[in-house]
């Protein structure tokens, strides 16, 4: 069985500070991992996701998010927030079976004050 | 453009109707998901669908039907029975290839259901 928890289901920063949006989760296996931005009224698009290979993966929007396996942790990150990154995100953990299934946590929204 | 449809972006309907929610997608993709989004509680899957006329019920599929009689297409039905349906649905596609499990999901832009 897989889970995946997120820490904190809003988060507010300001404008230009660190963004850092936990993520914690449970896997049999060796995980895939997915991070989605949803805005508001709109579906989830891929920020950035991790497979095999090096641990710290780099999306769109300068995110980024480091696997740690000891930790059982993927945490995304973003050095300095912008305005236009205030949105709900959601960490996915998969697949757990051969129809290439997700599980989601529950998300996060993210509030950046100007 | 490639991508996955949803029509329409808002429905309402009243209690004891059906109601029928579209997804299409033309990025050829075999497997096709629902997914029913609340306040709080993340995406919560309904249905999936890995291959045309097969699909399998997901956490949350009871008061939903389903159909996938074409790749493209796979048709989401709210009936009476689903005690609670207002909320916001999403529709998702992925490839399927043997051996390789890491492919993402795709998602569409959602429908936002609402029974008066």
């Amino acid at each position: 069985a897989q889970s995946v928890t997120q820490l904190g289901s809003h988060v507010s920063v300001s404008e230009g500070a660190l963004v850092l949006l936990r993520c914690n989760y449970s896997s049999s296996v060796p995980p895939y991992l997915f991070w989605y931005v949803q805005y508001p009224n709109q579906g989830l698009q891929l920020l950035l996701k991790y497979t095999t290979g090096a641990t710290l993966v780099k999306g769109i929007n300068g995110f980024e998010a480091e696997f740690k396996k000891s930790e059982t942790s993927f945490h995304l990150t973003k050095p300095s927030a912008h305005m236009s990154d205030a949105a709900e995100y959601f960490c996915a953990v998969g697949p757990y079976n051969a129809g290439n299934m997700l599980t989601f946590g529950g998300g996060t929204r993210l509030m950046v004050k100007p | 453009d490639g991508g996955i449809t949803q029509s329409p972006k808002y429905l309402f309907r009243k209690e004891g109707q059906n109601v029928t929610l579209s997804c299409e997608q033309n990025l050829n993709h075999d497997a096709m998901y629902w997914y029913r989004q609340d306040p709080g509680q993340g995406l919560r899957l309904i249905y999936y669908s890995q291959i045309v006329n097969d699909f399998q019920k997901g956490d949350i599929a009871e008061g939903y039907s389903v159909s996938r009689e074409k790749k493209e297409s796979f048709p989401l039905t709210v009936t009476s029975a689903q005690k609670n349906p207002t909320a916001f649905y999403l529709c998702a596609s992925s490839i399927l290839f043997s051996g390789k499990l890491d492919n993402e999901q795709f998602f569409g832009p959602g429908t936002r259901l609402t029974v008066l």
